[in-house]
């Protein structure tokens, strides 16, 4: 069955740092699709970025940067020059397809002024 | 463009009391529909999930119940409300498989009393 794991539970950091979220995954599919999520305090989710299994290029918007490395099953997630509106819980997830979806555990972000 | 409605945003029930919260998609048709249950400090549960009219799967077992009167209408709810049925509630929605990622509402606040 896939997993999603999310080892850092909270993470804290001064304004203008950058910060990496990690994220695991497990599969035994090789077609797969990776997700990261922001829920800012408002509560709602935020889709960022969607990862097919069969792109391992970097991708970067704006501050935001994401490095999917299948050797090590990790989809990571950088915040460059990190602002106080950063500050939120961010949610990794993994699809097989089909109904077969899951999320990880979350990192709550918190971006000090 | 899609969008999806979600209501209300914050309730307070009484123990004991029904519930109903309701959640309907916009410009699209025979979408997958999903309601998602997030307890305080915790991460995403997945309740239930429809893939069309009166179709309900039901993930995790508990005195909510899930229905699908219309293509783009979901109802969460319940006779009896719980303390532990506390929680913020989130609707959301994706085309086909999970593999294109869950596009989600604003979320319901619920604190039962």
């Amino acid at each position: 069955a896939q997993k999603v794991t999310q080892a850092q539970t909270e993470i804290s950091v001064v304004e203008k740092e950058d910060v990496t979220l990690d994220c695991v995954y497990e599969t035994r599919d090789t077609t797969y699709y990776l997700f990261w999520y922001k829920q800012p305090p408002s509560g709602e989710l935020v889709f960022l970025i969607r990862r097919n299994s069969f792109d391992e290029q970097n991708e970067i918007s704006g501050r935001y940067s994401w490095n999917f490395q299948k050797s090590t099953s990790s989809f990571n997630f950088t915040i460059t020059a990190s602002q106080v509106v950063d500050s939120a819980v961010y949610f990794c997830a993994l699809s097989e397809g089909g109904q077969n979806f899951v999320f990880g555990p979350g990192t709550r972000l918190s971006v000090l002024p | 463009s899609q969008t999806i409605h979600q209501w209300p945003a914050t309730l307070v029930q009484p123990v004991g009391s029904p519930l109903s919260l309701e959640c309907t998609v916009e410009g699209t048709s025979n979408p997958n529909l999903y309601w998602y249950r997030q307890a305080a400090g915790r991460g995403l549960q997945l309740l239930f999930y429809s893939v069309g009219i009166g179709q309900i799967s039901s993930e995790v077992p508990q005195n909510l119940s899930a229905s699908r009167p219309q293509d783009r209408q979901f109802i969460l709810s319940s006779k009896k409300l719980l303390l532990s049925d506390s929680g913020f509630y989130l609707c959301a929605w994706t085309w086909g498989d999970s593999e294109l990622g869950y596009t989600f509402g604003s979320g319901t606040r619920l604190t039962v009393v």
